[in-house]
């Protein structure tokens, strides 16, 4: 079975770009988590969708962040405009909807803001 | 605000021996817990879930819960070099949250 998947792998832009990182849930999964990761902050969750509706966004750090879930088997995170403090690694992961359900990773998406 | 502490390591653990990995967490309401492990530039990946009090077993690891306590714990039997990697502690009740981390080295 495919994993998620995340595009594009690598990404580097000049400040004040708009950036477009995708994801593609694992089939089946009704949930989806957007994650930022950095060395000082660890593993922070942005924003998460369940039934592709956006349930906690509390994590996302300003307007310039925003994502969508158009349908259940597409997701995007926009930053715009883009700041080199936005350079991390940016995770997505699903999970079937339940307390007992753990989320499944992408292999991410390494975003550097020069 | 809810929290999941970890030691950030580095713990060095000599091969053949048993690593052991602690987590606490502030919500005593939590239902769900999973350890992570992350490989260097890698994603993480999911490698013990446990929901109840006691120990889980799986091959060589254990996951270990005293929800009294607030305390989950990894133990890696007879270690190997390839267990070298960040192992995150994740804890869930309505939403998943992940501890930094512990940065794991087995001495060859």
């Amino acid at each position: 079975d495919a994993g998620v998947i995340q595009s594009p792998r690598h990404e580097v832009t000049e400040m004040g770009q708009e950036v477009t990182l995708r994801c593609k849930p694992i089939s089946g999964h009704n949930s989806l988590f957007w994650y930022r990761q950095t060395m000082m902050r660890g593993l922070e969750l942005l924003i998460y969708f369940n039934n592709n509706v956006p349930i906690d966004d509390s994590g996302m750090p300003e307007d310039r962040f925003s994502a969508k879930m158009p349908n259940a088997s597409f997701s995007t995170l926009k930053i715009q405009p883009s700041e080199p403090r936005d350079s991390a690694v940016y995770f997505c992961a699903s999970s079937r909807q339940g307390l007992n359900q753990p989320q499944h990773f992408g292999d991410g998406t390494r975003l550097s803001i020069l | 605000q809810k929290e999941v502490e970890q030691n950030s390591g580095p713990l060095s653990v000599p091969e053949g021996a048993i690593a052991s990995l602690n987590c606490t967490y502030s919500d005593r309401g939590s239902q769900s817990f999973f350890w992570y492990r992350q490989y260097s530039g890698k994603s993480p990946e999911l490698i013990m879930s446990i929901y109840s009090n006691g120990d889980k077993e799986d091959g060589r690891f254990t996951a270990q819960l005293n929800k009294a306590s607030q305390y989950v714990s990894l133990l890696i039997r007879d270690s190997q070099p390839s267990d070298s990697a960040t192992y995150l502690c994740a804890v869930k009740d309505d939403k998943i949250i992940f501890g930094k981390g512990t940065r794991l080295h087995i001495l060859p």
